[in-house]
């Protein structure tokens, strides 16, 4: 079974600090992996992606993750935050391939992340 | 709008009163989704359709749930009896099989349902 842990559960930044949000999942395959962010009552955005290929990937919004596969961690940063960042960010990994499981997400708890102006 | 679409946005029903929800994936998606996601959590999922086969059921789907994907297009989630602790933002994703297995959901707007 899959399972995700964000080990953040409520961040306070101010305007302009650098953000890093933590995310590792368990699975024992090979997995695809999302960071989604839900604004306040909004519905969920996909932020990034990584599917293969080179670990660093970026998103919208000037948004970044690295994928270390050592680890099970796929960790989400951002140099530079902005007071219009203020939302819930998730982390959600899915089996990649063909099986049955393929596509089913499974999220983490989620990070409320406050920017202060 | 191409993306997904969610009927009704809002539900607010008594106890013991039966809902109904609707998705509408996008069209050339052939899997779809259905996840609840109560306050403070992550979407938790529910079950899954492969065109119009239901193929997984997860242990949070009791007995008075209930979902269908007659034509393998759109989709309806069902709660029959409904319970205070139903209440939550259920959420529908769809998703095109790709051999490549690069398996990316969609989301819909979700419908939020408050069980008086």
């Amino acid at each position: 079974a899959q399972s995700v842990s964000q080990h953040n559960h409520h961040v306070i930044l101010s305007e302009a600090a650098s953000l890093e949000l933590g995310c590792n999942y368990s699975y024992g395959g090979t997995v695809n992996l999302f960071w989604y962010v839900q604004y306040p009552g909004q519905h969920l955005q996909l932020l990034l992606k990584y599917f293969s290929g080179d670990p660093l990937v970026k998103g919208i919004k000037g948004f970044e993750a690295e994928f270390i596969k050592s680890k099970f961690s796929f960790n989400l940063r951002k140099p530079s935050v902005q007071w219009s960042d203020t939302a819930e960010y998730f982390c959600a990994v899915n089996p990649r391939g063909l099986n049955t499981n393929a596509g089913k997400s499974t999220f983490g708890d989620g990070t409320t992340l406050t920017v202060k102006p | 709008d191409t993306g997904v679409s969610q009927d009704p946005r809002h539900k607010i029903t008594k106890r013991g009163q039966n809902v109904t929800f609707r998705c509408d994936p996008i069209s050339e998606h052939n899997r779809l989704y259905w996840y609840r996601q109560t306050l403070g959590q992550g979407p938790e999922f529910l079950t899954y359709f492969q065109n119009e086969a239901q193929l997984e059921k997860s242990r949070l789907l009791s007995d008075r749930f209930s979902a269908e994907r007659p034509k393998g297009s759109f989709s309806t989630l069902e709660i029959q009896r409904t319970e205070q602790g139903d209440s939550a933002m259920y959420l529908c994703a769809s998703s095109l099989e790709v051999l490549a297995g690069n398996n990316e959901q969609f989301f819909g707007p979700g419908t939020r349902l408050t069980v008086l």
